[in-house]
């Protein structure tokens, strides 16, 4: 089946630590997306990649890093620079020149 | 930047009634989505605007992409308790260039269907 992949679904990470998110999509989109959500709040940008080997800061990209080697794959870092990275980060992708994206199921990071 | 306000937070309605919410901005979009999330699950989109004046069904849901372009509304009939979820707004200002893909979403509109 064709979608967006996110993993892994929950991650626990002690203070001062790196973790990455993986985003893998088949949909065979050139742009794809990280974007956080918080309790009771609507989704912010983190980053963007519009093709391979290029991406943009969004909104929020403090304290996260990405990378963009593959179409398919977009992973997200949280670094330890980040102040607060418990929250609920999803993926997304569309193809070129659409303006309608669509969502991996998200991961779960808490930092414990 | 950008905003968007969606409006209501949160609705408890009884099986049956029509739902209505409503996104308004501060600046003109060409693009307007809904997406309902259930708890713990990305975003799914169901209804996607193009122009301004466009009026799109999906199933028993409409929306509207408002005359201004800053503004858009999504009305549920008859719901249902799967209706259960949160409701986002998106807006888009640019198809093209440095806007590309770039959402401005709504806070959200929580909705409770009570059988």
């Amino acid at each position: 089946d064709g979608g967006i992949t996110q993993s892994p679904k929950y991650l626990f990470r002690k203070e001062g630590q790196n973790v990455t998110l993986s985003c893998e999509q088949n949909l065979n989109h050139d742009a794809m997306y990280w974007y956080r959500q918080d309790p009771g709040q609507g989704l912010r940008l983190i980053y963007y990649s519009q093709i391979v080997n290029d991406f943009q800061k969004g909104d929020i990209a403090e304290g996260y890093s990405v990378s963009r080697e593959k179409k398919e794959s977009f992973p997200l870092t949280v670094t330890s620079a980040q102040k607060n990275p418990t929250a609920f980060y999803l993926c997304a992708s569309s193809i070129t020149g659409g303006n309608t994206i669509y969502f991996g199921e998200g991961s779960w990071l808490t930092v414990v | 930047g950008q905003q968007l306000n969606q409006s209501p937070q949160s609705m408890f309605i009884q099986e049956g009634e029509d739902v209505s919410m409503n996104c308004t901005s501060s600046s003109i979009f060409n693009t307007w989505l809904w997406y309902k999330q259930d708890p713990g699950e990305g975003p799914v989109l169901l209804i996607a605007l193009y122009k301004a004046g466009e009026l799109t069904s999906n199933g028993r849901l409409t929306a509207q992409f408002g005359i201004t372009r800053k503004d858009s509304f999504l009305n549920i009939s008859a719901s249902i308790p799967s209706d259960v979820g949160i409701y986002f707004c998106a807006g888009q200002a640019n198809a093209g260039g440095t806007s590309y893909g770039k959402l401005t979403f709504g806070q959200g509109t929580i909705l409770t269907v009570h059988p």
